[in-house]
């Protein structure tokens, strides 16, 4: 079965760093691409960014282009989030998504438990 | 870019249908049958239930239907029932090749 596993969450200081992972199982993960979505307390879901299966192509909301970056290691089925400068505005659980497929036209179909990002003082 | 736009509610009886409206723009749902639709219950991880418009994946039930007239996407659900009250977002697509999700609505099964 299908698992994503997110870890690296925690409080971080205004203007501080974290990063995230995310370990997969279940699936091939060189078929898909992968995607963090991210969901500030009581709030709706907002796409934060994409990289596709090899690598060759990666995007970014622009409320985080610049200060973040995503990237995978297809031999250990994992992915990551490197976040920097963050800010208050950043909290938030952040989930990770498999992609329906490679082609990311194609809309995250699993997705883990999240892992919550507190960015206070 | 501004998220989709959603109804912050709707509510319906078990067993009647409701609708769940999504509108964007020529940017997004207008350009592309890239319109997807998940389904969150609190505390949970979103769940997909629509995608390309009006394709349900493998056990999603078919009370769950969506649909799409230019830059409006619609979710269905017929036949009500307590376990669908939820909070439900709609997606798409982009023109710049990104994602964006709807406000989300809240389903209430009275």
């Amino acid at each position: 079965q299908v698992q994503l596993v997110e870890s690296g969450g925690g409080l971080v200081k205004p203007g501080g760093s974290l990063r995230l992972s995310c370990t997969a199982s279940g699936f091939t993960f060189t078929d898909y691409y992968m995607s963090w979505i991210r969901q500030a307390p009581g709030k709706g879901l907002e796409w934060v960014s994409y990289i596709t299966s090899s690598y060759t192509y990666t995007n970014y909301a622009d409320s985080v282009k610049g200060r973040f970056t995503i990237s995978r290691d297809n031999a250990k089925k994992s992915l990551y989030l490197q976040m920097n400068s963050l800010r208050a505005d950043d909290t938030a659980v952040y989930y990770c998504a498999r992609g329906g497929g490679s082609t990311v036209t194609v809309p995250p179909d699993y997705w883990g438990q999240g892992t919550l990002v507190t960015v206070s003082s | 870019q501004s998220a989709l736009t959603q109804p912050a509610s709707v509510s319906g009886s078990p067993g009647q249908s409701i609708a769940i409206s999504c509108t964007g723009t020529s940017s997004d749902l207008g350009a592309y049958d890239y319109v997807s639709w998940y389904q969150q219950h609190p505390g949970k991880a979103p769940k997909l239930m629509i995608y390309d418009v009006s394709n349900r994946p493998s056990g999603v039930s078919n009370r769950f239907s969506g649909s799409k007239s230019g830059n409006t996407a619609s979710l269905t659900i017929s036949g009500l029932q307590a376990e669908d009250e939820a909070d439900y977002y709609c997606s798409s697509y982009t023109t710049s090749s990104t994602r964006i999700f709807g406000g989300g609505t809240k389903l209430t099964v009275l």
